[in-house]
């Protein structure tokens, strides 16, 4: 099974200001690697697929970035929408996996 | 619209059985894989299996093998989750989602609460 570990757990980052949230991988994922943010009482919602193509619908202020095993969402400049829980997730190889969430929160 | 539909919050009891569903709409449901995720109150976020409704191929996570079933009935566009006898621990919220390019169409979730 495919390990997927986000750093750091936690983010305070300030309105207007950049976020850089990572997820490592256990072992090589290619590109087939995913980002979702969920809100309190929210389904999860698909923001970044295939490591860097944005979602129907997603802002261009998140972007992704990465391959193999290393791998980076960005969110350019934060609005008060944003603050959340973000997951990555790998889905080359059965069973896909989850990281365990960076909670980005407000300074 | 796109939408996946699941079925409403259950209160059982340890060693009940459930079985709990997720309709598809809007779109060919024998053609996307169907997963199901666990989410424990306060937790993160938990692959649990898969299923290709146009010829039921299915996978689970190790860590829910043996635990519950995942089936569907492409007749009526419907997946499920089954539990044949449950645990407290598997208090949790429950999301279906299409699995294409990442889990692109989520279901609202159904709460299940195993309480004696």
């Amino acid at each position: 099974e495919i390990v997927m570990t986000q750093s750091p757990a936690t983010l305070s980052v300030s309105p207007g200001e950049r976020a850089t949230l990572s997820c490592r991988a256990s072992q090589s994922v290619s590109s087939n690697l995913a980002w979702y943010q969920q809100k309190p009482g929210q389904a999860p919602r698909l923001l970044i697929y295939g490591a860097s193509t944005r979602a129907t619908g997603i802002p261009a202020r998140f972007s992704g970035s990465g391959s193999g095993t290393e791998f980076t969402l960005t969110i350019s400049s934060l609005q008060s929408e944003d603050f959340a829980v973000y997951y990555c997730q790998q889905y080359n190889n059965w069973p896909v996996t989850f990281g365990q969430g960076t909670k980005l929160e407000i300074k | 619209e796109v939408q996946l539909v699941q079925s409403g919050a259950e209160v059982k009891k340890p060693g009940e059985s459930l079985k709990i569903s997720c309709k598809g709409s809007g779109y060919s449901f024998t053609s996307y894989w169907i997963g199901w995720v666990r989410q424990m109150p306060g937790k993160g976020l938990e692959w649990m299996g898969i299923i290709y409704p146009g010829d039921s191929d299915t996978r689970y996570s190790p860590s829910f093998q043996g635990q519950v079933t995942i089936s569907a009935d492409k007749s009526i566009s419907t997946a499920y989750l089954q539990w044949s006898s449950l645990k407290a621990s598997d208090t949790a919220m429950y999301y279906c989602a299409r699995q294409g390019g990442g889990m692109d169409v989520w279901g609202q979730g159904t709460t299940v609460t195993v309480s004696s």
